[in-house]
């Protein structure tokens, strides 16, 4: 299963509405995970099953779709929200990643 | 509160095996999946391989020939083999536990650990 995500880079400002997209190239019904990833950090799940917050993960994250398309949204953009963003497919060995969002805090 | 905790040899000659260790905190096994996922430089999250607590596995098809994870219950550890590096194999390892059931979600990631093949 492929996972494309975009837009690969994106630049925001604090306080701003953020979407990302990731489309599967089959249908994977609602396996999808969301994860952040600072530079030099391990990544960390936000959600999983495409809509699942993760627990102690803010309230302003959270995602939407099945199928083959799912969207992560921020609804107002922290300063500490800058990063890359993967999605992962959940439904099939070997498990696959999205190639990665880029978020830049303008 | 889980936590992992990884270590091993961080830079290795082309053929050399790369062995990295990681230690469970804080939590059973039973019923997760314990996997390895490496990131090359500047690039994407790849997923190796896991083991389960009954020590079943599953690779990456494009590594199963050079990869081997096992698990050793007593220690709370499992470990990943690979054999015969090349710098393809240059990146950042990152031990992480595999949600139980069907759906592997990943959580929580040990600290990561740079592994670079270079002669």
């Amino acid at each position: 299963i492929q996972l494309t995500q975009s837009p690969a880079f994106l630049s925001a400002s604090v306080g701003d509405r953020v979407t990302i997209t990731c489309r599967a190239s089959q249908d994977i019904s609602n396996f999808l995970a969301w994860y952040h990833q600072k530079p030099g950090k391990a990544p960390n799940l936000l959600i999983y099953i495409a809509s699942t917050l993760q627990r102690g993960v803010p309230s302003r994250f959270s995602g939407s779709g099945s199928g083959t398309e799912f969207t992560l949204t921020i609804s107002s953009l922290q300063p500490e929200d800058f990063g890359t963003y993967y999605c992962q497919e959940l439904n099939d060995y070997p498990r696959s990643f999205g190639q990665g969002t880029k978020l830049e805090i303008k | 509160q889980v936590q992992l905790q990884q270590w091993g040899a961080g830079l290795l000659k082309p053929s050399e095996t790369l062995t990295l260790t990681c230690v469970v905190y804080g939590g059973s096994f039973s019923g997760y999946y314990w996997s390895w996922i490496r990131q090359p430089p500047g690039r994407g999250l790849e997923w190796i391989g896991e083991v389960n607590h009954s020590g079943t596995t599953k690779y990456d098809p494009s590594l199963k020939s050079r990869v081997t994870i096992s698990l050793d219950m007593s220690k709370s550890q499992f470990s990943l083999n690979m054999t015969s590096v090349t710098a393809a194999d240059t990146a950042v390892y990152y031990c992480a536990r595999g949600a139980p059931g069907g759906r592997r979600w990943f959580d929580p990631w040990g600290q990561g650990t740079l592994v670079t093949v270079s002669s």
